[in-house]
C-alpha cells in the first residue's frame, strides 16, 4: 500500500520568511496530492491540492510542486504570517485510498 | 466547499458503555466515508473505510467488533465504540469523499473521554 513520509516534523520561521514542507510517496499509482492545515482541536482543512497531470500549482502565498518521477511533492508558503502557524499534513491518494504524512508543526514567530 | 458535520463534538462516558458518533455529508452524497483516530500531536490514523450499502473495510490492527461502522445512507455514516475503555479515549474524525473528484471534506471531530 501507499506510504507517505513528511519532513520536517517541526518548522519554525520568522514572520515574512518562506516555509517549505516536503513529502515523498511510494505508490506510483497515486494521482491526487492534497495538503491540509489543522489548527489545534479542529478539523483538517484543505488548503491546496495537485493532481498527477500537473507539476506545479499556486494559490496566492501557497504553492505546491510535484515530481512524479522522484515521487515527491512539496508545499511552499511565502511571506508567512503568524496565522499560518498550524500542523500541515500532506496526503497521497489512489483510487479513493488516501494516506497521510505524519504532519509538520509550523510556527511563525512575529 | 462541501460540508461534513460530525456529532457529538465531545463525549464523556463511563468505562464499559458504548458511544455512537455520527458523520453526515450535508450538501452532497458520499458513497465513501472514512474514519480516523488522532492522538495528540500525531497524524490522522485511518481506522476504516465506510462504503454505503456494504461492510466497512478496516485497517490492520483495528478491531471491527470494537469499532462498529454503519453507512446506511449516502449522507450518514456512524461509528460506535463498543464497551469503551480509557485507552479508547481519543479524537475521532470522519471524512467524506466528494464524488468524482475524490476530494476529502472532514467533520469537526469528536473528542471521546472514557472514565
Amino acid at each position: 500500500g501507499e506510504n507517505v513520509e513528511q519532513h520536517p516534523s517541526t518548522l519554525s520561521v520568522q514572520e515574512g520568511d518562506s516555509a517549505v514542507i516536503k513529502c515523498t510517496y511510494s505508490d506510483s499509482a497515486s494521482n491526487y496530492f492534497p495538503w491540509y492545515k489543522q489548527e489545534l482541536g479542529k478539523r483538517p482543512q484543505l488548503i491546496i491540492d495537485i493532481r498527477s497531470n500537473v507539476g506545479e500549482k499556486k494559490d496566492q502565498r501557497i504553492a505546491v510542486t510535484l515530481n512524479k518521477t522522484a515521487k515527491h511533492f512539496s508545499l511552499h508558503i511565502t511571506e508567512t504570517q503568524p496565522e499560518d502557524s498550524a500542523v500541515y499534513f500532506c496526503a497521497a491518494s489512489s483510487n479513493n485510498d488516501m494516506r497521510f504524512g505524519a504532519g509538520t508543526r509550523l510556527t511563525v514567530k512575529p | 466547499g462541501a460540508v461534513v458535520s460530525q456529532h457529538p463534538s465531545r463525549v464523556i462516558c463511563k468505562s464499559g458503555t458504548s458511544v455512537k458518533i455520527e458523520c453526515r455529508s450535508l450538501d452532497f452524497q458520499a458513497t465513501t466515508m472514512f474514519w480516523y483516530r488522532q492522538f495528540p500531536k500525531q497524524s490522522l490514523m485511518l481506522m476504516a473505510t465506510s462504503n454505503e450499502g456494504s461492510k466497512a473495510t478496516y485497517e490492520q490492527g483495528v478491531e471491527k467488533d470494537k469499532f462498529l461502522i454503519n453507512h446506511a445512507s449516502l449522507t450518514l455514516s456512524t461509528l460506535t465504540v463498543t464497551s469503551a475503555h480509557p485507552e479508547d479515549s481519543s479524537f475521532y474524525i470522519c471524512s467524506a469523499s466528494f464524488p468524482r473528484s475524490g476530494e476529502l471534506f472532514f467533520g469537526e471531530g469528536s473528542r471521546l473521554t472514557v472514565l
